[in-house]
């Protein structure tokens, strides 16, 4: 079966603090994995893939095969960081159509 | 280029009525996917269409249909309406189906009282 599982509904920590967002995944293979982010009144939009190993605005996430994990992480919290955080996995790339599977969602409040 | 746009952006319907909710992909995508985001829920695959046929299909029941136009737009119909489909529905772009590339609208609320 095909999951992810986000385990925090609220993560409020203070400006400058580190943060990290959980992501577990449920997948027969290997999967890609996203982290899409939805800030107040604005669409779903994507923040990194793991295949790009890149970081955006601050954040990075390491795909754990072992733990099958894709925890979301930056040093220093800022207060526009606020917003709602979704995990999702699709298939392989090149392997069809594909579609999303979402977490239920973390979000993030950065206190001044 | 407007992205993805999805009309109407709000509804409330009757039980039992019929609903259709429209979807424009972003400029040069050929895919479009459709997702229910209820309450405190993390988005939903309904079903997915690509050269007017439909790919993919999540978990839902008949009645949610879909379909897509020569011009790559697509509509989802949700057929006697029940309560516990009052949800966000987001239609996602990309193109040839890779989930790589998703481009999402701002979605459509409905309401079914």
């Amino acid at each position: 079966a095909q999951r992810v599982t986000q385990p925090e509904k609220l993560l409020s920590v203070f400006k400058g603090a580190p943060v990290e967002l959980k992501c577990n995944y449920s997948y027969s293979g290997s999967p890609e994995l996203f982290w899409y982010v939805q800030y107040s009144r604005q669409r779903l939009q994507l923040l990194l893939r793991h295949i790009s190993r890149e970081s955006i605005k601050g954040f990075t996430a390491d795909l754990n095969k072992g733990e099958t994990s894709f925890h979301l992480k930056k040093p220093f919290a800022q207060e526009e960081d606020s917003a709602m955080y979704y995990c999702a996995l699709s298939g392989p790339r090149n392997t069809g159509f594909q579609k999303l599977v979402f977490g239920t969602g973390t979000r993030l409040l950065v206190s001044p | 280029d407007a992205g993805v746009t999805q009309s109407p952006t709000h509804l409330i319907k009757t039980r039992g009525q019929q609903v259709t909710l429209r979807c424009s992909p972003k400029s040069g995508h050929d895919t479009v996917s459709w997702y229910q985001q209820a309450l405190g829920q993390g988005p939903q695959f309904i079903f997915q269409y690509y050269e007017e046929e439909e790919r993919q299909r999540g978990n839902f029941p008949d009645r949610f249909s879909g379909h897509q136009f020569p011009n790559y737009s697509s509509e989802l119909n949700v057929n006697a309406l029940l309560l516990g489909d009052s949800a966000l529905y987001l239609c996602a772009s990309s193109l040839g189906g890779d989930g790589n590339g998703y481009t999402f609208g701002s979605g459509t609320r409905l309401t079914v009282v």
